[in-house]
């Protein structure tokens, strides 16, 4: 299965800047996923990342608070723009495989990024 | 739409007690159903997974049977350990192409000695 190396691991940002967070996969993948993990919640997903397209947000996530590139098939980049507090949460980004008649999904291990 | 209904926690256990946490969907078609494990301090791990009707996924002791019919995948283990505490993520996978994990919301699970 694919390794993802995401970074930085953890931050404590300041209201009202941006934070962007990376994803890089050991292997070329057609869908990049990034989630969000609030405080003792569940995995929310924030969009969907398919190289050469514009990413496609879930309901309540818009572009402008949560900017995406995807510039190839092995990278990604989550941008946490105009943070407040509320923005406190573990981000994660994910890809999908298929393989030998089978698929799986893969997690990076989290930026756990703190507002204050 | 496609939705993840789990048992909530937090599940307190001593050491070798059975394990249930219960899990249901609700989904158009035949999604996947996975679980998956979040350790204190880890990342997200695959713990086991079920692609269609009657399949069984396993893994370290941990079994979870795909129902149709009650629409359920229920996790089980059959004698707990320490070292199992974590919190434990029911998840689908949507139909139709876009392949993204729908997650429940998680249960936490201690297991005391």
């Amino acid at each position: 299965s694919a390794v993802i190396s995401q970074k930085p691991s953890r931050d404590i940002c300041q209201r009202g800047t941006s934070l962007t967070i990376q994803c890089q996969v050991d292997s070329q993948v057609t869908m990049m996923f990034w989630y969000r993990q609030q405080p003792g919640q569940s995995l929310t997903l924030i969009a969907t990342a398919n190289q050469g397209s514009e990413a496609t947000y879930e309901s309540g996530f818009v572009i402008d608070k949560f900017p995406i590139s995807r510039p190839n098939l092995t990278f990604s980049t989550l941008t946490v723009s105009n943070m407040s507090p509320e923005d406190s949460s573990i981000y994660l980004c994910s890809v999908s495989q298929q393989g030998r008649g089978n698929y799986g999904y893969t997690f990076g291990s989290g930026t756990r990024l703190t507002v204050v | 739409g496609d939705s993840v209904t789990q048992m909530e926690g937090p599940v307190t256990l001593s050491e070798e007690a059975f394990l249930t946490i219960n899990c249901t969907y609700t989904a158009t078609g035949y999604p996947s159903l996975f679980w998956y494990v979040q350790y204190p301090g880890e990342g997200l791990q695959l713990l086991l997974k079920a692609t269609k009707a009657d399949d069984k996924g396993s893994n370290k002791g941990f079994e979870a049977t795909y129902r149709k019919e009650t629409t359920s995948f229920h996790l089980e283990k059959g004698s707990v350990q320490v070292s199992d505490s974590a919190v434990y993520f029911c998840a689908l996978r949507f139909q139709g192409g876009s392949e993204k994990l729908v997650f429940g919301k998680g249960t936490k699970l201690t297991v005391n000695p």
